[in-house]
């Protein structure tokens, strides 16, 4: 069954300092992948996608995210956060075929002066 | 509209109340979505609509919850007998079209409490 791994609940980061999420996903066929963020108050907004080609993708604000076939994986990364980054962020894989994107729990993250 | 709303924001009922959630898609998109999320979880797919058909419901919990987009534009999400377990934010997205291609734009959400 497909899934979604994100191993920080919560993470804590300096603003300026460099920050990289965690996701790692089940699935069986070649997956598409997103990531989102949740601000207070706000619906999920995607920040960048991968479906294929280059495994490096760039989205907004500034993240960036790599997808690791052998691993799995498909973490996200910033090189300097800012205290407006600071909202919850989710790791979704969309089912080939359409209609359903499984999520992750989601991890917080808070910045701190 | 501009974005994806949803009324009313919060619902505060008590077990064994119906409850009935709405949501208003951007204008354009023929795909509509619903989630539930629990508090410290992910979002939940629960099912989909492309215009006012509705192919898959294998998300839905029960019987007791059912939605509705009779004209495949607002939609509706009704909970009968509302249980405790049913609190968390109940969350619409919409998408031009169906696929992983589209972007889903997510509503703020519909926070229920059943008490």
């Amino acid at each position: 069954a497909q899934s979604v791994t994100q191993p920080d609940i919560h993470i804590t980061v300096s603003e300026g300092a460099s920050l990289e999420l965690r996701c790692n996903y089940s699935y069986g066929a070649t997956p598409y992948l997103f990531w989102y963020v949740q601000s207070p108050g706000q619906g999920l907004q995607l920040l960048l996608k991968y479906f294929s080609g280059d495994t490096l993708v760039q989205g907004i604000k500034g993240f960036e995210a790599e997808f690791k076939r052998s691993q799995s994986s498909f973490n996200l990364r910033k090189p300097s956060v800012h205290w407006s980054d600071a909202a919850e962020y989710f790791c979704a894989v969309g089912v080939t075929g359409g209609f359903k994107t499984i999520f992750g729990a989601g991890t917080r993250l808070f910045v701190k002066a | 509209g501009a974005g994806v709303s949803q009324s009313p924001r919060y619902k505060v009922t008590k077990r064994g109340q119906d409850v009935t959630l709405r949501c208003d898609p951007i204008s354009s998109h023929a795909t509509l979505y619903w989630y539930q999320q629990a508090l410290g979880q992910g979002p939940e797919f629960l099912t989909y609509f492309n215009y006012e058909a509705q192919p898959d419901k294998s998300g839905l919990p029960s019987d007791r919850f059912s939605a509705e987009r009779p004209e495949g534009s607002i939609s509706t999400l009704t909970i009968q007998r509302t249980e405790q377990r049913d609190s968390a934010m109940y969350r619409c997205a919409s998408s031009l079209g169906r696929g992983e291609y589209n972007e889903q734009f997510f509503g703020p959400g519909t926070r229920l409490t059943v008490l």
